[in-house]
């Protein structure tokens, strides 16, 4: 039933390499973000973007970045993934029109970096 | 500082039983609150949400929540658990027009 699509759902890739996690959303969200959560733990905000070409750092920091040039897409990108950078992605969007608009997640991408 | 407390880490019921899961939120006024569901290696599922009026919500899979003012609570309920709902459960509040804040999660465990 998920209208947010993350792509790829596993990735395996080696130290030094460039890789950007896609996420899309059909359902005309202004508001999208990116969680980071390491197995079992909690997720932490890394990115969001409340409209087209607005972007910003989350609570936690990260060496990944973002771009949002049309409103159903936000990709992420991570110029030289480290083992450091191993965990899962989780992209997430909601509608501004209200404060108790609910956040819908995709499914999210386990990244492995070796 | 705002914050949302899940004091349970790990629960472990029996199928059939039934089962509450806290959460306690720290803020001067009501925030939205929300519940969500994660199953391994999926993302998060909504399963109920309140920011006024009837203090007990009704959600999806069965589920319940109950808003407590005076002990700035809302705890999630469920009165016969299924071995489907085994998963990790967040709690998550929205404190004014800030971003939303998530609980710890409470990893939920049905045995036969």
């Amino acid at each position: 039933e998920a209208d947010i699509y993350q792509t790829p759902r596993y990735l395996v890739i080696g130290t030094g390499k460039k890789i950007t996690l896609e996420c899309s959303q059909t359902m005309g969200h202004d508001k999208m973000y990116w969680y980071q959560q390491d197995p079992g733990m909690e997720l932490h905000l890394i990115h969001y973007s409340y409209g087209v070409n607005s972007t910003e750092k989350g609570d936690l920091s990260s060496e990944s970045t973002v771009s949002r040039i049309r409103t159903e897409h936000f990709p992420l990108t991570l110029e030289s993934a480290r083992p450091s950078h191993t965990s899962q992605y989780l992209c997430a969007s909601s509608n501004s029109g209200s404060a108790n608009s609910p956040l819908h997640f995709g499914n999210g991408t386990r990244l492995t970096v070796t | 500082a705002q914050s949302v407390t899940q004091p349970d880490i790990h629960i472990t019921v029996s199928e059939g039983a039934s089962l509450e899961l806290r959460c306690n939120y720290s803020y001067g006024a009501t925030p939205y609150l929300f519940w969500y569901v994660q199953s391994p290696g999926q993302g998060l599922q909504l399963l109920l949400k309140y920011f006024s009026g009837d203090t007990l919500v009704q959600g999806i899979k069965g589920f319940e929540a109950e808003f407590k003012r005076s002990q700035s609570s809302f705890n999630l309920r469920k009165p016969s658990v299924h071995w489907s709902d085994a998963a990790e459960y967040f709690c998550a509040a929205r404190f004014g027009n800030e971003k939303l804040t998530f609980g710890t999660g409470t990893r939920l465990t049905i045995i036969p």
